[in-house]
């Protein structure tokens, strides 16, 4: 597609249950970052991917947060054992190589509701 | 570490009328800026970026910015505001992720630009 597509666009999810956020960049950009945009909170790093690898983990809230990339490609957020305080939209975006010189791209975001 | 800093929540302006949003960047090292947009039920999109060279920076939609290093601040104009230009705004910097050599943006809280007519 022509820009970075996420989905699913709503997520409701119950307490405690795993959920899956998917993000598919814009074809031939190596870099793939995860933000999580909550009320009154900006824009919150979570984890950033250069091709597979992720060379930045720091921002994940916790060890229920993990993340991969396969193909270079399409990566996946999971969310183990949702909280309440996870609701937040979950954004992506990609670059062609690094943000200084090439801009990042971001998708609509996942709005994340967890009851 | 690099962080930013975005004072007005909200902003509400008449349509026509000038208006500045504020951004104060804390870094001690040399800083890349940003400012991006928001629209109603819209991903993000860059307005405009200061790297290096002249402190004034022409973006998209008649938006600028100025870059002042003494006073740490990259504040967002524009002269006249239309009712399009409704959106949360979003002032970044870039910061060096840990051990590695890559960039990440550090964002702001934002900024709710309400035009009205």
């Amino acid at each position: 597609g022509a820009g970075v597509s996420q989905s699913p666009s709503n997520k409701v999810t119950e307490k405690g249950k795993d959920v899956e956020l998917r993000c598919d960049p814009i074809s031939g950009h190596t870099a793939l970052y995860w933000y999580r945009q909550s009320l009154g909170q900006g824009l919150e790093f979570l984890i950033y991917f250069q091709g597979n690898s992720a060379p930045d983990k720091s921002g994940l809230p916790s060890d229920r947060f993990s993340a991969e990339r396969t193909g270079g490609s399409v990566s996946t957020l999971t969310i183990q054992r949702t909280q309440q305080e996870d609701s937040a939209v979950y954004l992506c975006a990609s670059s062609l190589k690094t943000v200084l010189y090439t801009e990042a791209f971001f998708g609509q975001g996942t709005r994340l509701t967890v009851v | 570490a690099q962080s930013v800093t975005q004072l007005d929540s909200q902003v509400p302006v008449f349509e026509e009328a000038p208006v500045e949003l504020r951004c104060n960047y804390s870094s001690s090292v040399s800083v890349y800026l940003f400012w991006y947009v928001q629209y109603p039920n819209q991903g993000l999109q860059l307005l405009l970026k200061y790297l290096s060279g002249s402190t004034l920076v022409k973006g998209i939609n008649g938006f600028e910015a100025e870059f002042n290093k003494s006073q740490t601040s990259f504040h967002l104009r524009k002269p006249s505001v239309h009712i399009s230009d409704t959106a949360e705004y979003f002032c970044a910097v870039s910061a060096r992720g840990p051990g590695t050599g890559f960039q990440k943006l550090v964002f702001g809280t934002g900024t709710r630009l309400l035009v009205s007519p």
